[in-house]
């Protein structure tokens, strides 16, 4: 079993609509959570940074983590196609931050 | 300054050449990474220096070459590398869980 399980897709939607990306994990001693948007050849962006359970706004974007479900997600309100991009979660444990670990990335595709 | 800078951005190079990817950052962070990420997945960690010393090596072949000449700059030295290396090679630096990543080097080994 992989530590942290993140659907590819690709998931399609068209302008305008609330996407939500999700990651699950197996490791409870996981306490930072990250979501990284990547376009085509380029590094990995830190979009959202999170320590332990709760929610995070920052604009368009929302991160939720629930540690007794072991489930993290981000929504994007109003998606516009400039969002069309791999969107990576990442976790990593206070006692070893050197160890990230990545989900295989979703891919989503915002449809004008 | 809050950006991780690499260069060059693309790399094109043959298996006896010998080339070097750097890095930069000015944000004080003292742990940088170098990553390896293959298309369609996630990246994959190769090194790790800390406080400049080589802490964690992934078991890369020493065909690769980290080094960290000081605490903004990290090298990563390339000698007989193989066309199955081509990929984009990352750097990464933190501060603590926050980890941000350069835009990478695209290389091509022919």
């Amino acid at each position: 079993q992989k530590e942290v399980e993140q659907d590819p897709g690709p998931l399609s939607v068209p302008e305008g609509a609330i996407v939500s990306l999700n990651c699950t994990y197996s490791n409870s001693a996981f306490q930072y959570f990250m979501w990284y948007r990547q376009y085509s050849r380029k590094g990995p962006e830190l979009l959202m940074y999170t320590y332990s359970s709760g929610n995070k706004e920052d604009g368009r974007f929302t991160a939720q983590v629930d540690k007794s479900s072991k489930y993290i997600s981000l929504f994007i309100r109003d998606s516009q196609p400039s969002d069309s991009a791999t969107y990576l979660c990442a976790m990593t444990a206070p006692n070893n931050f050197n160890k990230f670990y990545f989900g295989s990335g979703t891919k989503l595709n915002v449809k004008p | 300054d809050t950006e991780v800078t690499q260069t060059p951005k693309h790399l094109v190079m043959g298996m006896t050449n010998k080339k070097s990817l750097k890095c930069e950052q000015h944000m004080g962070h003292r742990a940088m990474y170098w990553y390896k990420q293959k298309a369609k997945k996630p990246p994959e960690l190769m090194f790790v220096y800390s406080y400049e010393k080589l802490s964690i090596n992934e078991s890369v072949p020493s065909r690769f070459s980290p080094e960290c000449p000081n605490s903004s700059l990290l090298n990563l030295h390339l000698h007989a590398l193989q066309p199955e290396d081509s990929a984009l090679y990352l750097c990464a630096s933190s501060l603590g869980g926050r980890r941000l990543f350069g835009q990478g080097t695209r290389l091509t080994v022919v």
